[in-house]
């Protein structure tokens, strides 16, 4: 069954120091993936995408994201993490956009001034 | 260029009673989705438009919703009735034609089913 798994349910950080966050997925083909954000009162926002080429994919705000196929993962990095990075992260998968999304439970992102 | 809107942004109601959420996507996309969120749980999908026209309907849950987008614009998704499970956020995303074009969501209605 396809499926994303985000194991971290909180994650707290101080300000300035960096962050990972963890992705993993169970799908049939290589599939698409991306990341989203949700900050408190906004609707979700695209912060990359992982389509195909180089495994490493920047993004928006700094982000970053590595595919690893051996690993079936796809984890979110950013080196130094703002306060108004503080929301929650979303993984999903899909064989591409136009089809629908599966998406994991999410991360909620704290972070310590 | 506005981004997706939905309406309204919570809706508090009985359980039996009706519900229609509206979303209007970003002008142009004909690709629109609803999605919903439970308890904190994953971002599941529920349905997706294409222009006026359901293209895939599989994650409907069943029968008490339905989904509309006459003339290929707005759609609304209507519960009724409502039941304590339908509580959750529902997202809405519109998306231009091609493949690899981003879903954008809205910021979700929020449903208390009481």
């Amino acid at each position: 069954a396809q499926s994303v798994t985000q194991p971290d349910i909180h994650i707290t950080v101080s300000e300035g120091a960096s962050l990972e966050l963890r992705c993993n997925y169970s799908y049939g083909a290589t599939p698409y993936l991306f990341w989203y954000v949700q900050s408190p009162g906004q609707g979700l926002q695209l912060l990359l995408k992982y389509f195909s080429g180089d495994t490493l994919v920047q993004g928006i705000k700094g982000f970053e994201a590595e595919f690893k196929r051996s690993q079936s993962s796809f984890n979110l990095r950013k080196p130094s993490v703002h306060w108004s990075d503080a929301a929650e992260y979303f993984c999903a998968v899909g064989p591409d956009s136009s089809y629908k999304l599966i998406f994991g439970s999410g991360t909620r992102l704290l972070v310590r001034p | 260029e506005a981004g997706v809107t939905q309406f309204p942004s919570h809706s508090v109601i009985e359980k039996g009673q009706t519900v229609t959420l509206r979303c209007d996507p970003i002008s142009g996309h004909d690709n629109l989705y609803w999605y919903r969120r439970v308890m904190g749980k994953e971002i599941k999908f529920l349905l997706h438009f294409v222009k006026e026209s359901k293209q895939d309907e599989s994650g409907m849950p069943n029968n008490r919703f339905l989904a509309e987008r006459t003339g290929g614009t707005y759609s609304t998704l209507k519960v009724q009735p409502a039941e304590l499970e339908d509580s959750g956020v529902y997202f809405c995303a519109s998306r231009l034609a091609g493949v690899a074009d981003t879903q954008y969501f809205g910021p979700g209605t929020r449903l208390t089913v009481l």
